[in-house]
């Protein structure tokens, strides 16, 4: 157990609609990270949060957002849903630092279907 | 941009035999990290190497960085079926950068 919990496990849901991702990090870590992974494909890197404030961008969509609020946890909003959103979209935390270099703690990852 | 390159995609061994997947960055690294996912789990961080040429070792996975710290190399002495998953290195140049894995499968 990494110490970084994300809700829901599973989430079905159809073409166009909106889901929220959520992610609590380990007790003390600041950081949060969110990434993607499609079938048999890599880490896709999202984006990162370090206190509140966004830190770093990657391949995010336009139709994804995310925010980290004042208690440290994180929501990754996906909106006008495409089947091709279908994955697994891990959430990520490190310790104070802020750098990306930081030794990740993962998640167990939120599956989402897109139908 | 950045690209960490990670080589093979698959691997399939039959148990007993070594196994080793290379990682290769275009640039200087800071660090190299390694994580290893099982199938229907989540990465998890197995090993960091910061000097070059540094070798570390965890019982039968040996770990080397390059020296001119653009590869590195995860070495598998032995394989059992526990070693099967995916394993990730990462590289650092201040955003940390993961190649796209090598998955292992073992045959019993």
């Amino acid at each position: 157990d990494s110490g970084v919990t994300q809700t829901p496990k599973h989430l079905i849901t159809a073409t166009g609609q909106r889901v929220t991702l959520r992610c609590s990090p380990r007790s003390g870590d600041l950081s949060v990270y969110w990434y993607q992974q499609s079938l048999d494909q890599g880490l896709q890197f999202l984006i990162q949060y370090y206190n509140g404030e966004e830190r770093a961008k990657g391949n995010i969509l336009e139709r994804f957002s995310a925010q980290q609020f004042p208690d440290l946890h994180s929501e990754l909003n996906l909106s006008s849903l495409e089947l091709g959103d279908s994955a697994l979209y891990f959430c990520a935390s490190s310790a104070p630092g802020g750098h990306r270099s930081d030794t990740q703690y993962f998640g167990p990852g939120t599956r989402l279907t897109v139908l | 941009g950045q690209q960490v390159m990670q080589i093979p995609q698959y691997q399939h061994v039959q148990e007993g035999e070594d196994f080793t997947t290379y990682c290769n960055s275009s640039t200087t690294l800071s660090n190299i990290q390694w994580y290893k996912q099982r199938p229907g789990g989540h990465p998890v961080f197995l090993i960091q190497l910061v000097k070059s040429g540094e070798v570390k070792k965890q019982k039968r996975l040996t770990f080397q960085f390059g020296e001119a710290k653009k590869n590195s190399s995860l070495h598998i002495t032995a394989t059992q079926t526990t070693d099967v998953g995916t394993y990730f290195c990462a590289g650092s140049q201040g955003n940390l950068i993961f190649g796209k894995g090598t998955k292992l499968s073992v045959k019993p």
